[in-house]
């Protein structure tokens, strides 16, 4: 069974700062990645897609990247700003889920002016 | 384009009560799916759909019910709701299971009594 974990559950940063969000899976036959990002008692917003033959995405600030091998994905966002703080959601499809997407339970940002 | 249209957004229901949340879209999208996001349980796919006519259960099925008629519509019932049943509700819907960006709709906040 496909799980996906993310780590840190939260984290808290000054604004201006760069950081990465870390997703982990299990699953190696992967078909895609996405990140999402979650604003409170809203809809999920898709972010970025990688598909299992690219190793990077961006857009923008934003730069998604996917090792396959070693069961990884990370979100690094640049020079964070206050608008930034949400909670962000990684979901892998793969073939053990017949494609559809599993999700981790997400790191909620928190980006300080 | 209004993309994914859930209702109702909040709703309050009695144990043993049947109801039905609806969810539209209108980008022509094949693959449309349930999700109930859960406090420290993450979102957890309920039930998908790859096409008019075509269903199938995800990881946490049990107590309810789709159908999809047409492209555009993908409702789900609550056959006799539960305390257990109450959470958030999330539709979304893709171009294609496994290789498209997921879009969500707003939500459906559900507390059973």
């Amino acid at each position: 069974k496909q799980e996906v974990t993310q780590i840190p559950a939260a984290l808290s940063v000054p604004e201006g700062e760069n950081l990465v969000l870390n997703c982990s899976f299990t699953d190696s036959a992967i078909y895609n990645l996405q990140w999402f990002r979650q604003d409170p008692g809203k809809g999920l917003t898709s972010l970025l897609l990688i598909q299992s033959s690219q190793r990077e995405q961006t857009s923008g600030r934003l730069n998604a990247s996917l090792d396959k091998s070693s069961g990884r994905s990370t979100l690094y966002i640049a020079a964070s700003q206050p608008g930034d703080s949400a909670t962000y959601l990684c979901a892998a499809g793969t073939r053990g889920s017949q494609g559809n997407l599993i999700f981790g339970k997400g790191t909620k940002l928190s980006v300080k002016p | 384009n209004a993309g994914v249209t859930q209702t109702p957004k909040f709703q309050v229901l009695k144990t043993g009560q049947s109801m039905t949340l609806q969810c539209a879209q209108d980008m022509n999208h094949e693959y449309m799916s349930w999700y109930r996001q859960d406090p420290g349980m993450g979102l957890r796919l309920i039930h998908y759909s790859v096409g008019a006519g075509i269903t199938d259960q995800g990881e946490v099925p049990n107590g309810y019910n789709v159908s999809r008629s047409t492209t555009e519509d993908f409702p789900l019932r609550l056959l006799s709701a539960a305390p257990s049943q109450t959470s958030v509700y999330f539709c979304a819907s893709s171009q294609n299971r496994g290789g498209e960006k997921l879009f969500f709709g707003s939500g459906t906040q559900l507390s059973v009594l």
